[in-house]
């Protein structure tokens, strides 16, 4: 069964330091997702992406943020100048329409310290 | 601000027993339903999706709908302890590109 890739599993960062979260989509889905959940908390969108330019965003996706689909299969989130509360697990997902259900894949879990 | 809303649990049955899972939503306008299972530390994964009012079934799951009273419900018959996981009901925002995700409910099915 087709699935979503994401690497790495667990990335730990200093506060401050910049980290790029990868994910690789299933090949013939059209978009694109980022969550993130935080320990005990909600699934929470961040970020839609479809046709190569970002679609809708939440108020958690600010500057600090930004996506990339540099090669037609890799997608990236890219978080700059990491804070002790943006640790928690992020989630890519894709669909193969809009309103069809997600694949999720297995996540990164983010710690910043 | 949209929201999905679900009691969080625990709910507990024993093997073999009927869980009912509820769900309801805000956006009148919304018009695809999701049910996510999540076990402990991994990723939601898709179990259910339902577009149109009244039941489906899926195996020992059926998805319920009510438009006009805004509510989704998810019925697992004979339950199994390999159905203890978190169930996340999600609805897809009729204003853009994302889906919505409820709280979860936290089922337990005692052996």
């Amino acid at each position: 069964e087709p699935e979503v890739t994401q690497t790495p599993s667990h990335q730990v960062t200093q506060m401050g330091q910049e980290v790029i979260l990868r994910c690789v989509p299933i090949s013939n889905h059209l978009y694109f997702y980022w969550y993130r959940q935080i320990l005990g908390q909600k699934v929470e969108f961040l970020v839609s992406f479809y046709n190569n330019e970002i679609s809708e965003k939440s108020e958690i996706f600010d500057d600090q943020f930004s996506v990339e689909r540099p090669d037609g299969s890799n997608f990236t989130l890219k978080i700059r100048s990491t804070k002790l509360e943006d640790s928690a697990m992020y989630f890519c997902a894709s669909s193969e329409e809009i309103g069809a259900g997600y694949t999720f894949g297995s996540g990164t879990r983010l710690t910043v310290v | 601000q949209k929201e999905v809303e679900q009691n969080s649990g625990p709910l507990s049955v024993p093997e073999g027993a009927i869980a009912s899972l509820n769900c309801t939503y805000s956006d009148r306008g919304s018009q695809s339903f999701f049910w996510y299972r999540q076990y402990s530390g991994k990723s939601p994964e898709l179990i259910m999706f339902i577009y149109s009012n009244g039941d489906k079934e899926d195996g020992r799951f059926t998805a319920q709908l009510n438009k006009a009273s805004q509510y989704v419900s998810l019925l697992i018959r004979d339950s199994q302890p390999s159905d203890s996981a978190t169930y996340l009901c999600a609805v897809k925002d009729t204003g853009g590109f994302k889906t919505i995700f409820g709280a979860g409910t936290r089922l337990f099915v005692k052996a």
